[in-house]
């Protein structure tokens, strides 16, 4: 079966400093997609950065960066210099049934301090 | 302008009581999905379509129904509600289903009393 682990529930981080946090998953298929979602506090969830199985550079949009490994089955979502705006609950998502929908992770909040 | 948009945005109800979540998006996508957001669990999918009149099974479907009337509406439907359906509703649509992002709605907040 299909499963997305996010192993850490928390992280503190200081302003304009670097963020990293895991995600491991579990599939059979040959080819894949994983996803990074940001769930801010009013509740508003919104789509960050995507990896394809097939492609081997990491992904990078802005400050977020992707430190994908293949052969551990992980997808690290990376922040740097960070702003208070981004705390917030981080999801990790792998597409799921035959491609037709996602699996998310329980998630990671990140809470960011002067 | 908001592209998914959800009905009601908060929600309280008896056990037993019937209860329809609605969902409209404007994207022009095919895919639209129903999750449920519970501390501990993240987002779980619920039900699924990929164009009007169709619906798939999702992880969590027990206690369910959903229908899709049109390619903008999808609703989720509670016939018998119990207190272990209180959670955060939250609506999506993708146009290339879990190979693409998706885009969400701000939630709906079931309370089952």
């Amino acid at each position: 079966a299909q499963k997305v682990t996010q192993t850490q529930t928390s992280i503190s981080v200081v302003e304009k400093t670097t963020v990293t946090m895991d995600c491991v998953y579990e599939t059979r298929d040959s080819s894949y997609f994983l996803f990074w979602y940001k769930q801010t506090a009013s509740g508003e969830i919104v789509f960050l950065i995507r990896q394809d199985s097939y492609k081997k550079e990491n992904a990078t949009v802005g400050h977020y960066s992707l430190n994908f490994q293949k052969p551990k089955s992980s997808i690290g979502l990376i922040i740097t210099a960070t702003q208070i705006e981004d705390s917030a609950v981080y999801f990790c998502a792998m597409s799921h049934q035959g491609g037709r929908a996602l699996i998310f992770g329980t998630g990671t909040t990140v809470s960011v301090s002067p | 302008e908001a592209a998914v948009t959800q009905s009601p945005r908060n929600k309280v109800t008896v056990t037993g009581g019937n209860v329809t979540l609605s969902c409209r998006q404007t994207n022009s996508h095919n895919y639209m999905y129903w999750y449920r957001q519970d501390t501990g669990h993240g987002l779980r999918l619920i039900h699924y379509s990929y164009g009007a009149g169709n619906l798939q099974i999702g992880d969590v479907p027990d206690g369910y129904k959903a229908t899709r009337t049109t390619q903008e509406d999808f609703f989720l439907l509670l016939e018998l509600a119990s207190p272990s359906q209180t959670s955060l509703y939250f609506c999506a649509s993708s146009d290339v289903g879990g190979r693409g992002e998706q885009y969400f709605g701000p939630g709906t907040r079931l309370t089952v009393l």
